[in-house]
């Protein structure tokens, strides 16, 4: 079964410093990996996926992941943290053989002034 | 293009009512897929259907259903309600142009938000 872990229920910053959510996770086979963030009582946003090819994939709004085959992770990044990026963030995995995304408990990122 | 537009926003029903939940996909996407959060359990996946067929379920109890009609916008139903069952149920489309590969990303819905009392 897959299964995805993300190890931080916060992550708190400053803004400008950079930051990391961290994600890893479980599958048969090479996985399908996606971002989403997540603002107060609204639905999830698609941030950025890894599907095959290069490690470092880029995203909306300045964001980053980066997937580690031998380290089964796939942590988000973004090099110079804003306030507006203060939210919940999931990591969520897909089976290549099946169609149901398996999301990790999330990450409340909190950016101060 | 329009996004995932789901319906009700907000609903507040009774113990033991049932309660039907609309989603209307993207234009073009035939995957829908449909989710429950809740504070303790995190997003768990209920079901996908793609053309009209369910391809796959979660653990959920039977009382939850769904549905998907021919121009791919789906319903869900909830029978039978429990005080558990209050969440943000959240309707996700995917493009899938090759129905064995579901290697694109899903577009969510804003949900909605069920309270049971």
């Amino acid at each position: 079964a897959q299964s995805v872990a993300q190890p931080e229920d916060q992550v708190n910053v400053a803004e400008g410093n950079p930051l990391t959510v961290k994600c890893t996770y479980s599958v048969s086979g090479n996985p399908y990996l996606f971002w989403y963030v997540q603002y107060p009582n609204r639905g999830l946003q698609f941030l950025l996926k890894y599907i095959t090819g290069d490690n470092l994939v880029k995203g909306s709004y300045g964001f980053e992941a980066e997937f580690n085959k031998s380290q089964t992770s796939f942590h988000l990044k973004k090099p110079s943290a804003l306030v507006s990026d203060s939210a919940l963030y999931f990591c969520a995995v897909r089976d290549p053989r099946d169609y149901k995304l398996s999301f990790g408990a999330g990450t409340t990122v909190t950016v101060r002034a | 293009k329009a996004g995932v537009t789901q319906t009700p926003r907000y609903l507040i029903k009774t113990r033991g009512q049932q309660v039907t939940l609309s989603c209307s996909p993207i234009s073009g996407h035939r995957s829908v897929s449909w989710y429950q959060q809740t504070p303790g359990q995190g997003l768990q996946f209920l079901f996908e259907y793609f053309s009209e067929t369910q391809r796959n379920k979660g653990n959920f109890p039977g009382r939850f259903s769904g549905r998907q009609f021919s121009n791919s916008r789906s319903e869900m139903n909830v029978s039978t309600l429990e005080l558990g069952d209050s969440a943000l149920y959240l309707c996700a489309s995917s493009y899938i142009k090759d129905s064995d590969r579901p290697n694109t990303e899903a577009f969510f819905g804003q949900g909605t938000r069920l309270t049971v009392v």
